[in-house]
């Protein structure tokens, strides 16, 4: 069984400029959940998606932003570069059926804003 | 809203030796309870987790969890360490909402 699957792994954007990651969960799970990981702030929750809906989000300014597509591929989309957007970003899938929260994460895509 | 704290930033320990990683958490119910291993530039790994039921709770690599309500801590033990084990622990609580929030986690060095 596949895991969670992110592309690309690395990206180098200017600021100012826009950016789009990808997450393609594990095959069945309908749940994906983006977080943010930077060495000062640590691991940050986004947002959720589910259904193609945005269950739950994090405390981001309006310059992120994602949506999930009917076979619950993720996008994140990133407005507006700034250099304190340079992270890894991770994506995490989750079955999200009977009260099972676990969370399976991908590899990450590092940012680096420039 | 829910928190995790990692009292120790960076442990050392010695291979062979038992390891035993501390989490604390606040939460006002009874929380989800996991805890994630990360090697450098990857992603994070489930180690184990805690929902209901035994409070005693075994992963994977030999590692063991134990919650304790009355102390409202979650400490991740394994009794022999490997050079393998060195990397960075994350320990996560969940309200149930898919939401995780973690603590700054703890980095595990193993010396020879």
């Amino acid at each position: 069984k596949a895991g969670v699957t992110q592309t690309p792994r690395y990206l180098i954007k200017t600021r100012g400029q826009q950016v789009t990651l990808s997450c393609s969960p594990i095959s069945g799970h309908r749940s994906v959940s983006w977080y943010q990981q930077t060495p000062g702030q640590g691991l940050q929750f986004l947002f959720e998606y589910f259904s193609e809906t945005q269950r739950n989000k994090g405390n981001f300014p309006g310059r992120f932003s994602g949506r999930q597509f009917s076979n619950s591929r993720s996008e994140m989309n990133v407005s507006t570069l700034e250099l304190g957007d340079s992270a890894l970003y991770l994506c995490a899938s989750s079955l999200r059926q009977g009260g099972d929260t676990e969370a399976f994460f991908g590899q990450g895509t590092r940012l680096t804003v420039v | 809203a829910q928190s995790v704290t990692q009292p120790d930033i960076h442990i050392t320990v010695s291979e062979g030796a038992s390891l035993e990683l501390r989490c604390n958490y606040s939460y006002g119910a009874t929380p989800y309870l996991f805890w994630y291993v990360q090697s450098p530039g990857q992603g994070l790994q489930l180690l184990l987790k805690y929902f209901s039921g035994d409070t005693l709770v075994q992963g994977i690599k030999g590692f063991e969890a134990e919650f304790k309500r009355s102390q409202s801590s979650f400490n991740l033990r394994k009794p022999s360490v490997h050079w393998s084990d060195a990397a960075e622990y994350f320990c996560a609580v969940g309200a149930g909402d898919y939401k995780l929030s973690f603590g700054a986690g703890t980095t595990v060095t193993v010396r020879a």
